[in-house]
């Protein structure tokens, strides 16, 4: 199946800084890869997701890149603020799940800090 | 229009016993999960449902069992629990239909201590 690794672990920086988290897959099968934001406390919620036909995709502060090449894609959180703190989640859609679940992969976490 | 609902929030409970997580979905999904969460790994999927009747196992299901009672329902039960059972778990639920690339809804978790 497939295999996410997500860096770094924890991640702190200044408020109005950008924030970047990295992933990697092994499959190059895969064609799905969100996004996913935890607040302390709360449950895990879609912030951005792309698929493989596109190389970046933007929504106001946020950003994903993607290279399929590479197999990996990239998290950018511009003009950081203290409410972006929380635990960052990749995923990558198993490509050998077709025509079962279509099972979401996870990386293991990035702790952001952003420090006021 | 609540999402996923799942219950309880919390339990503790002793080595041994057993319980069953409950959650329910209101937006008519055919594909249900159920993850655990521990520090530093991320979400692992435990059980999935693709669609209702059907049920397989993920990462890790290993001390657990599943039932998808029907379209809206999926429980996972712990039949003897353990200390490493100790976790927050998440349920969740997907639309699958035209390729699968859809958001996953997460319930609001359930914290498990074994004690």
């Amino acid at each position: 199946g497939e295999n996410v690794e997500q860096h770094p672990s924890t991640l702190s920086v200044q408020e109005g800084d950008s924030a970047v988290i990295k992933c990697t897959y092994s499959d190059s099968a895969s064609n799905y890869f969100p996004w996913y934001k935890q607040e302390l406390g709360k449950r895990p919620q879609l912030i951005i997701d792309i698929r493989s036909n596109v190389g970046e995709k933007k929504d106001q502060r946020i950003a994903v890149t993607l290279n399929k090449t590479a197999k990996h894609f990239s998290l950018h959180i511009t003009e950081t603020q203290p409410e972006d703190s929380a635990v960052y989640f990749c995923a990558a859609l198993d490509p050998l799940s077709s025509g079962s679940a279509r099972q979401l992969t996870f990386g293991s976490g990035t702790q952001l800090t952003v420090l006021p | 229009n609540a999402g996923v609902t799942q219950t309880p929030k919390f339990q503790v409970l002793k080595t041994g016993q057993s319980m069953t997580l409950q959650c329910a979905q209101d937006m008519n999904h055919n594909s249900m999960y159920w993850y655990r969460q521990d520090p530093g790994m991320g979400l692992r999927l435990i059980y999935y449902s693709a669609s209702e009747g059907t049920t397989d196992k993920g990462e890790v299901p290993n001390g657990y069992n599943v039932s998808r009672l029907n379209k809206r329902e999926f429980s996972l039960r712990l039949e003897s629990a353990a200390p490493s059972q100790t976790s927050v778990y998440f349920c969740a639920s997907r639309d699958i239909s035209g390729g699968g690339n859809t958001e996953a809804f997460f319930g609001q978790g359930t914290r498990l201590t074994v004690v």
